[in-house]
């Protein structure tokens, strides 16, 4: 057990639909990052979060948009979503400073898009 | 761009045989993580690599870190079923940032 905590498991949408997906991060950890995994490939980052400010993103649409809270928690909302938004959405929360700075993953969503 | 190569992709081993997992990434990087995923799972850490010569080991699996040729190993001794697992390594540029992940190693361990 990491600590991280994801809700919800799994879910399933239709294309054009919106999702929230939630994130509660360990204790004291200030920096939260959203991945995207595809099945059968490597999490692909979406965005960071840093004391809540959006502190770094990838190549992922606008659509794509966070959250992050005062109380260690965190959103991830996809808009207008499309089939291949499909995938295992993992946050990672990390101290943000220290020599390891080490990532901690939640369990992760299972979103389906049909 | 930083990027992350693994090979194999995909390895089908023996029972009791050793084999070696590759990591390479493409820029200076100080820090190089190894996590463990089961299928339908989240990552579990293995190792976290910080120098050039770094070595770890937990059980069967020993992973090092050469800075300079940018490569880190994976080694498996005297594989076991439980190991049946995607191994990722993924690396981050600096401080804070996000990592980036090779595709995986599908590792297969069979009787």
């Amino acid at each position: 057990e990491t600590g991280v905590t994801q809700s919800p498991t799994h879910l399933i949408k239709t294309r054009g639909q919106q999702v929230t997906l939630r994130c509660s991060s360990q204790s004291g950890h200030n920096t939260v990052s959203w991945y995207q995994q595809a099945l059968g490939q490597g999490p692909q980052f979406i965005f960071q979060y840093y004391r809540e400010e959006e502190n770094g993103r990838g190549n992922f649409p606008p659509r794509f948009s966070g959250l992050q809270f005062p109380n260690y928690s965190s959103e991830l909302n996809v808009n207008a979503l499309e089939l291949d938004d499909s995938a295992l959405y993992l946050c990672a929360s990390n101290p943000g400073t220290g020599v390891y700075n080490e990532q901690f993953f939640g369990p992760g969503t299972r979103l389906t898009v049909l | 761009e930083l990027k992350v190569e693994q090979n194999p992709l995909f390895l089908s081993m023996q029972e009791g045989k050793n084999y070696t997992i590759y990591c390479n990434y493409s820029t200076t990087s100080d820090r190089l993580y190894w996590y463990r995923q089961d299928p339908g799972k989240s990552l579990e850490s293995l190792f976290v690599l910080l120098s050039n010569g770094a070595v770890k080991q937990e059980g069967r699996l020993m992973a090092s870190l050469d800075t300079k040729a940018r490569l880190s190993t994976l080694h498996i001794t005297a594989a076991v079923h439980d190991l049946s697992a995607t191994y990722f390594c993924a690396v981050t540029n600096s401080g804070n940032t996000p990592l980036v992940f090779g595709k995986g190693t599908r590792l297969s361990v069979i009787a």
